[in-house]
């Protein structure tokens, strides 16, 4: 195993449209995060999930957001109706139940809304 | 809640002088401490952790961090830095195993000059 995968690695769209990005976890890691990162931040925590079920949702997360983890496999982040601020990089990270909470992150994927 | 501040945005160094990145951070509770390393249009990769024991921690790379609960700090240290430790550096934290989220920091531009 490579370690955490991200597919597409770049999107640009134009407001408005709804986008859907795919991240590939560590074969045995039962836990996959979704964070956001901006130019000159650190990331930001979206939502994380433990096999298939989607334990804890930021705030920052709107309505507009989707993820989903069917089979507790890979799992995909969908942005409907995009906005401007929605221009950031998305990172992919997964881990081990029971572990030190130590998080492998793929290389992300960047949105660039038009 | 907890929360993370590094208080170098950014940290230009010479080649083989010492380094030290500075992390504080504030919570209610025990926590595990990380650092992670970004090198340009890479993911995360884990440098080091805390989660209990010595309070001085040895990564990757030769560099090491010594946690100090009294000062709610986890600096980060290398004695002789290399070109390519250019790159941006996040500290993180968790609440522990199983807590789910890490919290990071905006993150430290260490840019080494020959």
């Amino acid at each position: 195993d490579t370690g955490v995968s991200q597919d597409p690695r770049h999107k640009i769209t134009k407001r408005g449209q709804n986008v859907t990005f795919r991240c590939d976890p560590i074969s045995e890691h039962n836990r996959l995060y979704w964070y956001r990162q901006t130019l000159g931040q650190g990331p930001e925590f979206l939502t994380y999930f433990q096999n298939e079920a989607q334990l804890e949702k930021s705030r920052l997360l709107s309505d507009r957001f989707s993820a989903e983890r069917p089979k507790g496999s890979f799992s995909t982040l969908e942005i409907q109706r995009t906005e401007q601020g929605d221009s950031a990089m998305y990172l992919c990270a997964s881990s081990s139940r029971g572990g030190t909470d130590e998080q492998y992150f793929g290389p992300g994927t960047r949105l660039t809304v038009t | 809640a907890q929360s993370v501040t590094q208080l170098d945005s950014q940290v230009p160094v010479f080649e083989e002088a010492p380094v030290e990145l500075r992390c504080n951070y504030s919570s209610s509770v025990s926590v595990y401490l990380f650092w992670y390393v970004q090198y340009p249009n890479q993911g995360l990769q884990l440098l080091l952790k805390y989660l209990s024991g010595s309070t001085l921690v040895k990564g990757i790379n030769g560099f090491e961090a010594e946690f100090n609960k009294s000062q709610t700090s986890f600096h980060l240290r290398k004695p002789s830095v290399h070109i390519s430790d250019t790159a941006e550096y996040f500290c993180a934290v968790s609440r522990g195993a199983n807590a789910g989220k890490s919290t990071f920091g905006d993150g430290t531009t260490l840019t080494v000059k020959p």
